[in-house]
């Protein structure tokens, strides 16, 4: 059985950086072809993908975003962490982490993160 | 700002059809399979369509997937009110020579 669920604050003061982790079970990030990528959306809107990375520590990251963003993987405890610098009330939003298979066919819940002084 | 574009709202009464479009371009949509996502209020979204017209296991015959040229469709058929969700397309883009992940603009489907 495939889950993920992501961990990390709730709340994060403008200009942090936020860790979130993605720990997941039923599958191996060091198996060929395996990704988990990071997807949020800001109360009310679309969905915005924010990166991928790969079994072989291939990295991808939203263009819009590449500059806040860094995605990195522990095989050995099944996560993946994500970390954006310089958060900005925008940034408010429920962030979930995914397994494309392809098509993102694994969710985690989600976890809402409020960026607010 | 996405650049894969979508009708925002669609309705039809049950046991109707709806038909939800997407469109991009020849660095998306055009070069790539295209994936729909099912997201009900509150919940995690749910994989409908993966590679352009595949549903994974457990997905209705309700459910299905078109592409042509640079755009996509989702049709369901036999609209229930279960199926009063928001709908999002989502495919690969390479138009700024690197791989990313695009999402549409989202639909969202009411059943009379």
């Amino acid at each position: 059985q495939i889950t993920l669920k992501e961990s990390g604050p709730t709340l994060v003061k403008p200009t942090q950086t936020l860790t979130l982790t993605c720990t997941f079970s039923g599958f191996s990030l060091s198996t060929s072809g395996v990704g988990v990528g990071w997807i949020r959306q800001p109360p009310g809107k679309a969905l915005e993908w924010l990166a991928l990375i790969y079994w072989d520590d291939d990295k991808r990251y939203s263009p819009s975003l590449k500059s806040r963003l860094s995605i990195t993987k522990d095989t050995s405890k099944n996560q993946v962490v994500l970390t954006m610098t310089n958060m900005d009330p925008v940034d408010t939003a429920t962030y979930y982490c995914a397994l494309p298979r392809p098509g993102f066919d694994y969710w985690g819940q989600g976890t809402l993160v409020t960026v607010s002084s | 700002q996405s650049v894969l574009t979508q009708p925002p709202s669609v309705s039809a009464a049950p046991g109707q059809k709806v038909t939800i479009s997407c469109s991009g371009s020849s660095s998306n949509i055009g070069n790539n399979y295209v994936s729909w996502y099912q997201q009900l209020p509150g919940t995690a979204p749910k994989l409908l369509i993966y590679e352009n017209n595949k549903r994974p296991s457990g997905i209705p015959d309700r459910f299905s997937g078109s592409k042509s040229g640079t755009s996509a469709n989702l049709g369901i058929t036999g609209l229930q009110t279960g199926d009063e969700a928001d709908y999002y397309c989502g495919t690969w883009d390479s138009s700024l020579s690197v791989y990313n992940y695009v999402f549409g603009t989202g639909t969202k489907v009411t059943v009379l």
